[in-house]
């Protein structure tokens, strides 16, 4: 069992560039979340779905864009990327949606907009 | 504003003895609180949680203390292992509210 996958590892990015993060979970788990990591910040929310058809936005979704077409994938779109969005991105997935259920992260991608 | 807190960055604690991680919460709803433990380069594990109607949940090596009062918990390794390096992240929730994570503590086990 895979869990989790995202990709790319990482990736460098010219900014004013689209870019789509892929998340692929085989849990059949019905809620998956977008996390950033920054140092001092923690992780943060970026966008949720609690479960396929539905999306939610999180703490900081501004610039950033989700779908959730069916129960494995759920793909992180930069529409046009800023150096601002250099970051460490962690897709998550849970059985239910709700804070007391155990979240699943995947390896992560390292994000660099010059 | 962050919610919740992890006023360490880091900690260098001796092999073999106990370490201790605090994390400290401003919103009183939070009612549940998890530990998660991250190794670089992978993404955070969950290691351990707590209910509000608990002060103290076992598991092993690992126990977690809450303190409503204070708002404010702590993780206890005891004893600390060198695999037991990484970054350590607290979490808190209500309800059908999404976590909130802690800024994370870099734990360094001293062999």
């Amino acid at each position: 069992i895979a869990g989790i996958t995202q990709a790319p590892t990482s990736q460098i990015l010219a900014a004013g560039r689209r870019m789509t993060l892929r998340c692929t979970q085989d849990m059949r788990h019905n809620a998956m979340y977008w996390y950033r990591q920054d140092l001092g910040l923690g992780l943060r929310l970026i966008h949720y779905s609690n479960t396929a058809g539905t999306t939610g936005k999180g703490e900081v979704p501004d610039g950033y864009s989700v779908s959730r077409a069916n129960t494995d994938d759920f793909p992180l779109t930069l529409a046009s990327a800023v150096p601002s969005q250099t970051s460490v991105y962690f897709c998550a997935s849970s059985v239910s949606p709700t804070g007391t259920d155990t979240q699943y992260f995947g390896p992560g991608t390292r994000l660099t907009v010059l | 504003d962050q919610q919740v807190k992890q006023n360490s960055p880091s900690l260098s604690v001796q092999e073999g003895r106990i370490s201790i991680l605090n994390c400290d919460y401003t919103n009183s709803m939070f009612d549940y609180f998890l530990w998660y433990k991250k190794y670089p380069a992978e993404g955070p594990t969950f290691l351990i949680s707590i209910s509000s109607i608990k002060d103290k949940n076992e598991d092993g090596r690992f126990t977690v203390f809450l303190n409503k009062s204070a708002k404010h918990l702590s993780l206890h390794i005891v004893p600390s292992q060198p695999g037991d390096s990484a970054v350590y992240f607290c979490a808190a929730s209500f309800g059908n509210e999404k976590l909130t994570f802690g800024t994370g503590t870099r734990l360094t086990i001293i062999p």
